[in-house]
């Protein structure tokens, strides 16, 4: 069975850099068969992709977050990892990994990890 | 970006009815449109792929169609566990986007 489970601090203080990571269990990201992802659900809104990366290092970013986003994968540990930088108070929200198949949809998620950036 | 319109916002039902919900997206995107469910204080979970493709362990009672612009998920036989937000997700192009999710209440 897949699991993914996110860690990270779960505050983070303004203009800093958000840095969390995603381990993989029951799947090798190095097997090369799927794309892995972060997602973000703000407080009261949807969902929304933040981008991809795949066991190469090829990585795939939303044009709305590009120029602060950083995805980077250790394929040693089957860990891969998200660092948003320059946080605003706009970046509260919960965090998730998720295999993404195919560059199509995404399963399973991670649990979620909640960060708030506050001074 | 495509945009993803859920309809409606918020549904309350009551016990055995069916459900339907609706996404349209604003060009066409094939079939590449799949629906997620959320419970209160859980991730996401893969309900349908590619606009009607079944999830092996997922229920027989959720089912979805359309392609192009317009799809639907239905949900048949509600009951309580069922209570959750629902989305839709396109991955035709990037980046990858999700309609804004339909609460269903189970009264």
């Amino acid at each position: 069975q897949v699991q993914l489970q996110e860690s990270g601090p779960g505050l983070v203080k303004p203009s800093q850099t958000l840095s969390l990571t995603c381990t993989v269990s029951g799947d090798s990201i190095s097997s090369g068969g799927s794309y892995w992802s972060w997602i973000r659900q703000r407080p009261g809104k949807g969902l929304e992709w933040i981008g991809y990366i795949y066991y190469t290092g090829n990585t795939y970013y939303n044009p709305s977050l590009e120029s602060r986003v950083t995805l980077s994968v250790d394929t040693a540990k089957n860990q891969f990892s998200l660092k948003l930088i320059a946080v605003t108070d706009a970046d509260t929200a919960m965090y998730y990994c998720a295999r993404d198949r195919t560059r199509n949809w995404f399963d399973p998620w991670g649990q979620g990890t909640q960060v708030t950036v506050s001074s | 970006e495509i945009v993803l319109t859920q309809s409606p916002d918020f549904q309350s039902v009551t016990p055995k009815e069916t459900v339907t919900i609706t996404c349209r997206a604003s060009q066409s995107i094939g079939s590449n449109l799949h629906w997620y469910q959320q419970k209160p204080d859980q991730s996401p979970n893969l309900l349908i792929k590619f606009a009607s493709q079944s999830i092996s362990g997922v229920p027989s009672k959720f089912s979805g169609s359309g392609s192009g612009t317009d799809f639907t998920l239905t949900i048949e036989s509600l009951e309580a566990e069922d209570a959750a937000t629902y989305y839709c997700h396109q991955s035709q192009r990037f980046p990858h986007t999700f309609g804004g999710g339909t609460k269903v209440e189970i009264k």
